[in-house]
């Protein structure tokens, strides 16, 4: 079983609406979780940071944590099609380094105008 | 300022033969990291430096070697390439301190597409 897992899409939406991206995780030492957006033929980017469990809220998204559940989603509200990406979640047990961060395989979204 | 950039973006191999990814960041950062990505598996992380003259190995470092004789600079070494070492490779870098996510932003290249026949 691997740490991080997610469905790999392809997501299709049409523009405008609420998308929910999800991961699971097995390793129940994970407390810092990440969301990273990639566009196509780019290197990630950092989108949404958060610590343990709860909301988080920056714009049109809005990342959860669900310790209990070892469940963490993504949601992006009013879609637009340059969300159009693939979208990767990241989590670590330590916040020292990134050499510890585990990364899950990506979702990925398509927004259609 | 360009941030990080990774040459070459695209190189086709045969199986035995050798090769170095170059990345360079111009942000003056201490940590550099080097990954590979592929369908399913996310991003994996290869090796990183925690500063110049400094290397670690990271999640799946074997058939690959690194060097960070410059701070700007952090080569990513293959010596015989193998089929399985078809991937995207992404360079990336951050401040140091040791800090994670929390406080401490890591950018990313824009990868090198290898393929190894």
């Amino acid at each position: 079983q691997k740490e991080v897992e997610q469905d790999p899409g392809p997501l299709s939406v049409p523009e405008g609406a609420i998308v929910s991206l999800n991961c699971t995780y097995s390793n129940s030492a994970f407390q810092y979780f990440m969301w990273y957006r990639q566009y196509s033929r780019k290197g990630p980017e950092l989108l949404m940071y958060t610590y343990s469990s709860g909301n988080k809220e920056d714009g049109r998204f809005t990342a959860q944590v669900d310790k209990s559940s070892k469940y963490i989603s993504l949601f992006i509200r009013d879609s637009q099609p340059s969300d159009s990406a693939t979208y990767l979640c990241a989590m670590s047990a330590i916040e020292t380094s990134y050499d510890k961060v585990i990364f899950g395989p990506g979702t990925s979204l398509s927004v259609i105008p | 300022n360009a941030g990080v950039t990774q040459t070459p973006k695209f190189r086709v191999l045969k199986t035995g033969q050798s090769m170095t990814l170059l990345c360079a960041q111009d942000m003056n950062h201490e940590y550099m990291y080097w990954y590979r990505q592929d369908p399913g598996m996310g991003l994996r992380l290869i090796h990183y430096s925690v500063g110049e003259g400094t290397t670690a190995k990271g999640e799946v470092p074997d058939g690959y070697n690194v060097s960070r004789l410059k701070k700007q600079n952090f080569l990513l070494g293959l010596e015989s390439a193998a089929p399985s070492q078809t991937s995207v490779y992404f360079c990336a870098s951050s401040y140091s301190t040791g800090r994670g996510p929390a406080t401490v932003t890591q950018y990313f290249g824009p990868g090198t597409r290898l393929t190894v026949l």
